[in-house]
């Protein structure tokens, strides 16, 4: 069975400051991995993901994430948060099944 | 990017009534549709997957009954909730994407419906 972590249920981290948000995984095979964004009230809009190829991707709003085999990571990352990335953030894995998504990490950044 | 709709976005409906959720890919053809429900504070809960043309699977614990779901053509998906009851409300979130077995292939999601039973 795959399946992937968030060990932090809310992430605080000053205006300007770089913001990390952690995710390990859990898959027999080849992992594709996703990262998505959930504002309030809203639906879960596609930031980045990791099929194969180069560990480190880019994705929108300026987020990127490192793949990393040996820990079994995907850590999503942003050199400088903005207030406007206030959100909630999920990382889900797919293999032989529909997407599954870790519990989500609330990320806080302070003006 | 793909863009999927949902309408209506927030429903409010009598207890014993039924609601039917639209889910359209705007700009994609979708094979399969994924219907998703959300509880406060909490992750998504794959309910059902639909292959246009075919019968949704369930998931386990989903009652095909109560949730019926038909995915008549590669655009559109509907979620009927029926004789809704108020443990029913929620936030429902329906997700499309192009290939059958695709599994790196990216999932879009829509806005999302907010089901409150009276």
């Amino acid at each position: 069975a795959q399946s992937v972590a968030q060990p932090e249920d809310q992430v605080n981290v000053a205006e300007g400051n770089p913001l990390t948000v952690k995710c390990t995984y859990s898959v027999s095979g080849n992992p594709y991995l996703f990262w998505y964004v959930q504002y309030p009230n809203r639906g879960l809009q596609f930031l980045l993901k990791y099929i194969t190829g180069d560990n480190l991707v880019k994705g929108s709003y300026g987020f990127e994430a490192e793949f990393n085999k040996s820990q079994t990571s995907f850590h999503l990352k942003k050199p400088s948060a903005l207030v406007s990335d206030s959100a909630l953030y999920f990382c889900a894995i797919s293999g032989n099944t529909p997407l599954v998504f870790g519990k989500g990490t609330r990320l806080s950044v302070i003006a | 990017g793909a863009v999927v709709s949902q309408h209506p976005s927030r429903v409010i409906c009598k207890s014993g009534t039924s609601v039917k959720i639209e889910c359209r890919s705007l700009d994609f053809q979708a094979t399969t549709m994924f219907w998703y429900r959300q509880f406060p504070k909490q992750s998504l809960m794959l309910m059902a997957t639909s292959n246009e043309g075919s019968k949704a699977t369930y998931e386990q614990g989903v009652e095909k009954d109560k949730f019926l779901i038909n995915h008549a053509s590669l655009t559109l998906s509907t979620l009927t909730v029926t004789s809704a009851h108020p443990e029913d409300s929620s936030f429902y979130i329906c997700s499309a994407r192009v290939r059958v077995g695709g599994a790196s292939d990216t999932q879009y999601f829509g806005p999302g419906t907010r089901l409150t039973v009276l």
